[in-house]
């Protein structure tokens, strides 16, 4: 059981590129988010996904975008990428009826 | 003020030492409360959570959930080397987008030295 699964791990990019950040998970959750956590900031929630077909904003979603392309996957676009967005990702999944969350690896982005 | 104030730490301490790490909530509306696990360059692994107030305990952890106080606490006993990490608070509450909305601390540093 992989339960949530995320690519690349790594990445290193220049100012104005553009990539997508995948994430998958096995759970059958219904309900899946993406975050990142900067030093000192903690968890910040770019957006989310209530449920396939559905996608909202969370804290901090200026720069990115989202695909939830069906109910395993979630995938998060940086359309232009800028330092600021050097971070690490998190996807995470949920059982709707608690509302906790699991958690994939990460992808540590270097935006140069 | 923040929803949920956790002090960062760090915190040291000698191997088989009990950990007391805390939580304070200001939002009554947060039903479910849990801890998360994070080691260095990893992502948060569930450990505990719990729907009421009381203990919950499962194996050397314990968590703890007041909500008259507003307060939650999770104690390690018999702490390890292996328990090094970070640890954070989460708080759930429902939205009317449908999910629960959940609300971390910003994580209290924990070492254990042997």
């Amino acid at each position: 059981n992989a339960g949530v699964t995320q690519t690349p791990k790594f990445q290193v990019l220049k100012t104005g590129q553009s990539m997508t950040l995948q994430c998958a998970q096995d759970m059958n959750h219904n309900s899946m988010y993406w975050y990142r956590q900067d030093p000192g900031m903690g968890l910040r929630l770019i957006y989310y996904s209530a449920s396939e077909g559905t996608t909202d904003k969370g804290e901090v979603p200026n720069g990115y975008n989202v695909s939830r392309l069906n109910k395993r996957e979630f995938s998060l676009r940086l359309e232009s990428a800028a330092p600021s967005q050097t971070s690490v990702y998190f996807c995470a999944s949920s059982d709707s009826a608690s509302g906790t969350q699991y958690f994939g690896p990460g992808t540590r982005l270097l935006v140069l | 003020q923040k929803e949920v104030e956790q002090d960062p730490g760090p915190l040291s301490v000698p191997e088989g030492a009990i950990v007391s790490l805390n939580c304070t909530y200001s939002n009554s509306a947060f039903q479910y409360f849990m801890w998360y696990r994070q080691y260095s360059r990893k992502g948060p692994e569930l450990l505990m959570y719990t729907y009421s107030s009381g203990n919950k305990e499962d194996g050397r952890f314990t968590a703890q959930v007041d909500k008259s106080s507003k307060y939650i606490s999770l104690f390690i006993r018999d702490s390890q080397p292996s328990d090094s990490a970070t640890y954070l608070c989460a708080m759930s509450a429902p939205t009317s987008g449908g999910y629960n909305k959940l609300i971390f601390g910003a994580g209290t540093r924990l070492a254990v030295h042997p």
